[in-house]
């Protein structure tokens, strides 16, 4: 089952606009993660935050973790037509058996040129 | 570095039939885990392997079966295809014992007719 549910499901903006995507989650989490999938072919590590982390950057990524609302944001500064694809995040839980990840459903961007 | 390798890359098959579906991890990386991705939706966890052996496993019956082989790489084995096993089959790599995000192949898309 998913873990949650990412807002919004799709979203057009302009190029050189900022795009912000939300990802809510039930479970507690030992860290989340953020992909990027392009067509529907293989999935591709952004930034991962760990529980204990309230914000984190990367490049033009902005990750932002709030566990007492069990909600996490990300944010893509000045987009460009490249950056058109699906973003999901996935909670991640560590076991003594292993670890997993639950993603969420997707938000699909799209940055017109 | 390779990254992660699955094959094959499209695969039809038909109901009932067999299939087995393969992942090399990425080099340096000891676990392997299986994710089924319907269209549209967001990957859901199948199980993971860790030194040969089954250590998580989603919600997915029995039909579904793995293996790990000794150089770390894994196989999917799903009997008795029904439609509903159409999907995009991806692998994913990582080791144990870091907090890393994961590594994903580009995945082996099946449909079964």
């Amino acid at each position: 089952s998913q873990q949650g549910e990412e807002d919004p499901q799709a979203l057009s903006i302009q190029e050189g606009e900022n795009a912000t995507m939300n990802c809510s989650y039930k479970t507690s989490i030992n860290n989340l993660q953020w992909y990027r999938q392009n067509s529907g072919r293989g999935l591709v590590h952004l930034i991962l935050i760990r529980s204990n982390e309230r914000e984190k950057h990367s490049g033009r990524l902005r990750v932002t973790l709030d566990t007492s609302k069990k909600s996490s944001s990300l944010l893509i500064t000045a987009s460009r037509a490249a950056d058109t694809a699906s973003y999901f995040c996935a909670t991640g839980v560590k076991k003594s058996s292993g670890d997993k990840l639950t993603f969420g459903t997707g938000t699909r961007l799209a940055v017109r040129p | 570095d390779a990254g992660v390798t699955q094959s094959p890359t499209h695969l039809i098959k038909t109901r009932g039939q067999q299939v087995t579906l393969r992942c090399s991890p990425k080099s340096g990386h000891d676990t392997v885990s299986w994710y089924q991705q319907a269209l549209g939706q967001g990957p859901q966890f199948i199980f993971q392997y860790y030194e040969e052996e089954e250590r998580q496993r989603g919600n997915f019956p029995d039909r579904f079966s793995g293996h790990q082989f000794p150089n770390y790489s894994s196989e999917l084995n799903v009997n008795a295809l029904l439609l509903g096993d159409s999907a995009l089959y991806l692998c994913a790599s990582s080791l144990r014992r870091t907090t890393y995000g994961y590594t994903f192949g580009s995945g082996t898309r099946l449909t079964v007719v």
